[in-house]
């Protein structure tokens, strides 16, 4: 069964602080990708990966950057946390799209990030 | 650029009734379209999905056609239980490299299904 997880479910920070978002995926895809959820806004694209030591900018990148090292592991990192950034966070993973339907992807179970 | 419109919620039913959650696209191309579907304190969990026009996705009684005529991918049961309580996502799938994808989200539409 595919898995992916998060490391936290729930953090609390203060501003200004650097807080690292892990990611584990066990099912050898090559994607990965960050998302944040906010209210009537659905998900929105932070950064993806489809490569171990690649990224790519998404449509929010701002405030952000990633880590790719290892192919089953992307971690998300708020260099500075700030009020805003406050909101949930997706990961997800999926296989490149050399296929019809190798495009879905799988969402961990989310982490609810708190910018005090 | 693209994007996914879906009907705003909250939408709340009787148990066994009829549901339709509305999603609309705007896209270049031809996209793989998807329902994501969050419950309570989860993550997102693909519900269904189809990949080319006049396809009919299915699973746990729900059902969406890709309508490429009328960029059109709604959401329909025909008799809802509470457990299918939940926030239902419509998303587009659009290639953004040669090896990558890029999920486009609906805002979501929160389903909660009464007793």
């Amino acid at each position: 069964d595919v898995k992916v997880t998060q490391s936290s479910r729930y953090l609390v920070k203060r501003t200004g602080e650097k807080v690292f978002l892990e990611c584990v995926q066990d099912m050898d895809h090559e994607n990965m990708f960050w998302y944040r959820q906010d209210p009537g806004l659905g998900l929105r694209l932070i950064y993806f990966s489809y490569d171990v030591k690649m990224k790519e900018k998404g449509d929010i990148p701002e405030g952000y950057s990633v880590s790719r090292e290892k192919k089953e592991r992307f971690s998300l990192i708020l260099e500075s946390a700030s009020t805003n950034q406050t909101s949930m966070y997706l990961c997800a993973s999926s296989l490149p799209p050399t296929g019809v339907g190798r495009e879905t992807q799988y969402f961990g179970p989310g982490t609810r990030l708190l910018v005090l | 650029g693209d994007s996914v419109t879906q009907m705003e919620g909250p939408v709340t039913l009787s148990e066994e009734a009829f549901l339709t959650i509305n999603c609309t696209y705007t896209a270049t191309g031809y996209p793989s379209l998807f329902w994501y579907v969050q419950y309570p304190g989860e993550g997102l969990q693909l519900l269904l999905k189809a990949t080319k026009a006049d396809d009919k996705g299915s699973n746990k009684g729900f059902e969406a056609t890709y309508r490429k005529e009328t960029t059109s991918f709604h959401l329909e049961k025909g008799s809802v239980q509470v457990s299918d309580s939940a926030v239902y996502f419509c998303a587009l799938s659009a290639l953004i490299k040669a090896a990558g994808n890029k999920l486009t989200f609906g805002g979501g539409t929160r389903v909660l299904v009464k007793p």
